[in-house]
């Protein structure tokens, strides 16, 4: 069964903190993502990667960085954490880029900033 | 311009009932037309998908309706049961992009 995994379900940081979110993917999809999802917003991309070491930015990057070291784990690095960081993160991940290519999810990390 | 639109934002059905989700796309070069299903605590997981060379895919209760022409595709639940209440993204994206550009939601509650 595919799986990715985050590693928090839950998690609470003080504003100014470097904040660590990690993704791990155990199907060797060479894609992964990270999106943030808020109410009425929808599911907003934050970065993605495509390959080992290679990223992409994506519709709202800003106050974010991320790092893929390995192929199968994609990390999402909020520099100096903020109130308006507060939200749900989504890592997911799929195969290269196809015409009907699925996206995996993982179950969310809650991020409060306070 | 890569929006994707969807309505309504919020649906309240019966048991029993059809549910119908609308989305409009705005960039003709998607090709790949997504929905996603997220039940509350999980992350969203493929539903159903539909290319713009048909006008129609069913799968079970779920059938989506594709207009090319009006660049308009929407999800159908016959029978709506009180299991289905999750929260629905369609998406649609171009063939060799990775991106998916999503819908902002509709979350939708059956009642028993």
């Amino acid at each position: 069964d595919v799986k990715v995994t985050q590693s928090s379900r839950y998690l609470v940081k003080r504003t100014g903190e470097k904040v660590f979110l990690e993704c791990v993917q155990d199907m060797d999809h060479e894609n992964m993502f990270w999106y943030r999802q808020d109410p009425g917003l929808g599911l907003r991309l934050i970065y993605f990667s495509y390959d080992v070491k290679m990223k992409e930015k994506g519709d709202i990057p800003e106050g974010y960085s991320v790092s893929r070291e390995k192929k199968e784990r994609f990390s999402l690095i909020l520099e100096s954490a903020s109130t308006n960081q507060t939200s749900m993160y989504l890592c997911a991940s799929s195969l290269l880029p196809r015409v009907g290519t699925e996206a995996f999810f993982g179950q969310g990390t809650r991020l409060t900033v306070v | 311009q890569q929006q994707v639109k969807q309505s309504p934002q919020s649906l309240i059905v019966q048991k029993g009932g059809i549910s119908i989700i609308n989305c409009a796309y705005e960039n003709t070069a998607f090709d790949y037309f997504p929905w996603y299903q997220q039940f509350p605590g999980k992350g969203p997981a493929l539903l159903i998908a539909i290319r713009p060379d048909v006008s129609e895919k069913k799968e079970g209760r779920f059938t989506i309706s594709f207009n090319k022409s009006a660049k308009q595709f929407s999800l159908h639940i016959m029978d709506s049961q009180p299991g289905d209440s999750a929260t629905y993204f369609c998406a649609g994206t171009q063939g060799g992009s990775e991106k998916l550009v999503f819908g902002k939601g509709t979350k939708l509650t059956v009642n028993p």
